[in-house]
């Protein structure tokens, strides 16, 4: 099956910018999602075919893919987007189709 | 108002079942892919299962052969009936619509499942 590699954790100052990155072999050959999701509450779509935002999403998250790397990049940060944060692929040919990564622990110092 | 509310999770025995519903409003489930989703306590988000607008379903592994994903399209609900539970399958339970095949854009509350003797 095929494996995203995610950062436990990510720390950042109030109104810098973090970059949570997602790694898979390849990963630049397939559309890359991301979701946030807060203590209790449900997963939240942020990104969606490596940079796209679906209506809502603030301008200061942003997404990339290339290579072996995807990243989501969240500028201006503020201490609302702390939160957990997961890359997602669909890979037809994995078992399981929707692939997750273990997430990444975004802390606002 | 596009929204997704799950019901039917609660405490069963190792070995039990227990079936989860998922309401829909705002779009129709039979023309949309619809998946669960499950969490396990302080773990990360593990695919479960999904059913196409055409009706082919798919399992993750952990569950195939176990969980059976439906839907009843009069009353616009998915459900996942969830056979020989384990204590693994102790999780939080999400339904989403996938609505382009690749990704997940909405996501219910989530029902919790504990599979404790």
């Amino acid at each position: 099956s095929y494996v995203l590699t995610q950062p436990p954790s990510v720390s950042v100052a109030p109104g810098k910018t973090a970059r949570i990155t997602c790694g898979g072999n390849n990963i630049g050959s397939k559309s890359v999602h991301w979701y946030q999701q807060k203590p209790g509450q449900a997963p939240v779509l942020v990104i969606y075919y490596d940079s796209d935002r679906p209506s809502g999403i603030p301008e200061r998250f942003s997404g990339s893919n290339s290579g072996n790397t995807a990243t989501l990049t969240i500028s201006r940060v503020e201490a609302g987007d702390e939160a957990d944060y997961y890359c997602q692929v669909w890979d037809s040919s994995s078992d399981p189709f929707w692939v997750f990564g273990g997430g990444t622990k975004l802390t606002v110092l | 108002e596009v929204q997704l509310v799950e019901t039917g999770g609660g405490l069963i025995q190792p070995g039990g079942s227990l079936r989860l519903s998922c309401a829909a409003s705002g779009f129709t489930v039979s023309s949309n892919y619809m998946s669960w989703v499950r969490q396990a306590p302080g773990k990360g988000l593990e695919w479960v299962s999904v059913i196409y607008s055409g009706g082919s379903t798919y399992y993750a592994d952990s569950v195939k052969g176990r969980f059976t994903i439906s839907r009843d399209n009069s009353k616009n609900t998915l459900y996942l009936q969830m056979n020989s539970l384990r204590a693994e399958d102790t999780a939080v339970y999400y339904c989403a619509r996938v609505p382009e095949v690749d990704y997940m854009d909405v996501w219910g509350k989530g029902t919790t499942v504990t599979v404790s003797s």
